[in-house]
């Protein structure tokens, strides 16, 4: 099975830290996607790259970056991260040829103090 | 403009009873492909189904049945007899054909009450 792995399941981070989010995937996946959930929201994409050192910006990309050096890893950064980016950030991974969509991990929780 | 509408935001029943969520989507492309997640108390958002627009037959899976109806633009999803371990947010979600990124609805709160 595919596994989306994400690095940390509970992150406290102090505001205007820099805070990374890792995830990494084992299935040679082109696709990797970054979400937030948050309630009454659903998911909304930051940012998704379809290749390697390749990035396209999602819905909400503003206070976000990310960085795709090796195709299985795919990292979210917070560059000063502010209260209002408390939320659950969701990493998934897909592959065009599957027909079940995206494999997700099981998110990480962030709390911006 | 891609749209997914999950107008119930909270759902509780009892065990045994059947449920049905409602989504209802909004697209201009005339293909596109029409998913169900599952998110339990763990977090991890587990794949249900996937529906072609093309494809308007329903399925059913054990106790989970699926109403593509594209002349309303809805997809519907049916929990009959319903168990605890049901208890999760529900996502409904719409992929366009040829792109990779999927649009979310907001998600319905479903529990079976024991």
């Amino acid at each position: 099975d595919v596994k989306v792995t994400q690095s940390s399941r509970y992150l406290v981070k102090r505001t205007g830290e820099k805070v990374f989010l890792e995830c990494v995937q084992d299935m040679d996946h082109e696709n990797m996607f970054w979400y937030r959930q948050d309630p009454g929201l659903g998911l909304r994409l930051i940012y998704f790259s379809y290749d390697v050192k390749m990035k396209e910006k999602g819905d909400i990309p503003e206070g976000y970056s990310v960085s795709r050096e090796k195709k299985e890893r795919f990292s979210l950064i917070l560059e000063s991260a502010s209260t209002n980016q408390t939320s659950m950030y969701l990493c998934a991974s897909f592959r065009r040829d599957r027909a079940y969509g995206y494999t997700f991990g099981s998110g990480t929780r962030l709390t911006v103090v | 403009a891609q749209k997914v509408t999950q107008a119930q935001t909270e759902i509780s029943v009892v065990e045994k009873e059947d449920v049905t969520l409602d989504c209802v989507y909004e697209t201009r492309d005339t293909t596109y492909y029409l998913f169900w997640y599952k998110q339990p108390p763990s977090g991890e958002l587990v794949f249900l189904i996937r529906r072609n627009s093309f494809d308007e037959q329903n399925e059913i899976s054990g106790r989970y049945s699926w109403n593509f109806q594209k002349s309303t633009s809805s997809f519907n999803f049916t929990i009959t007899a319903s168990q605890v371990v049901d208890s999760a947010v529900y996502f409904c979600a719409l992929k366009r054909t040829g792109a990779n990124n999927l649009f979310f609805g907001t998600g319905t709160r479903l529990t079976v009450i024991p």
